[in-house]
């Protein structure tokens, strides 16, 4: 069965420090790995896609890893500022044949960044 | 601007009162598909749509109905609505299935009493 499990749940981190969040998947076969920023109550905006053969993806302070070898990614997040409080989920797709594709939602990682 | 369109943003209605909320992109996009988060399970699938005229099933549909009669548009609805459907909907677009990022509604705050 397809899964994606994220840490940590929640993280707690004083303005402008760095913090990195994690996710681990077992999704195959493997398409792409996305990661989004939900701030509550809002729609998830799209930070990252990364194919098979990206290892490294930035969007301005975000830098996301993927290591297609242990199935496991990671967000960065650099500098941190109190907008970048939310929810980060990870997504995982898998071609599942005939054009279709299967994603694979974590349940997120709740950042509050506090001054 | 490139968006996707949900209404209404919150709703309350009482059980079995059918309802529909609407879903519209802009983009030109073949894939759309709809959510529900809850506490603690994260985004679920519910449907969506490789195309017009083609549906199918996602995490779970139970209860729900969607159609895509045309490209943009992609409504959701409720024949029979119950207290656990009560949720936060999401409507999201692609240019197609799993390969870009998708683009998310500003999201349906659903309420069933």
């Amino acid at each position: 069965k397809n899964q994606v499990e994220q840490s940590p749940q929640s993280l707690i981190i004083l303005e402008g420090k760095n913090c990195t969040l994690q996710c681990n998947y077992t999704v195959s076969p493997f398409s792409n790995l996305r990661w989004y920023k939900q701030d509550t109550g809002r729609g998830p905006v799209s930070l990252t896609i990364m194919t098979f053969s990206e290892n490294t993806k930035s969007n301005g302070r975000y830098t996301a890893t993927l290591d297609a070898d242990t199935k496991q990614s990671s967000l960065h997040i650099t500098a941190s500022q109190l907008s970048d409080s939310a929810s980060y989920i990870c997504v995982v797709s898998a071609y599942s044949g005939a054009g279709s594709y299967q994603l694979t939602f974590g349940k997120g990682t709740k950042l509050s960044v506090i001054p | 601007e490139a968006q996707v369109t949900q209404n209404p943003r919150y709703l309350i209605t009482v059980t079995g009162k059918k309802l529909t909320v609407t879903c519209s992109q802009n983009m030109n996009h073949e894939y759309m598909s709809w959510y529900r988060q809850d506490p603690g399970l994260g985004l679920r699938q519910i449907y969506y749509s490789m195309n017009v005229e083609v549906t199918d099933k996602g995490d779970v549909p139970e209860g729900y109905k969607v159609s895509r009669k045309e490209k943009r548009n992609f409504p959701l609805i409720l024949e029979s609505p119950s207290p656990n459907q009560t949720s936060l909907y999401f409507c999201a677009s692609s240019l197609s299935a799993g390969v870009e990022g998708a683009f998310f509604g500003q999201g349906t705050r659903l309420t069933v009493v």
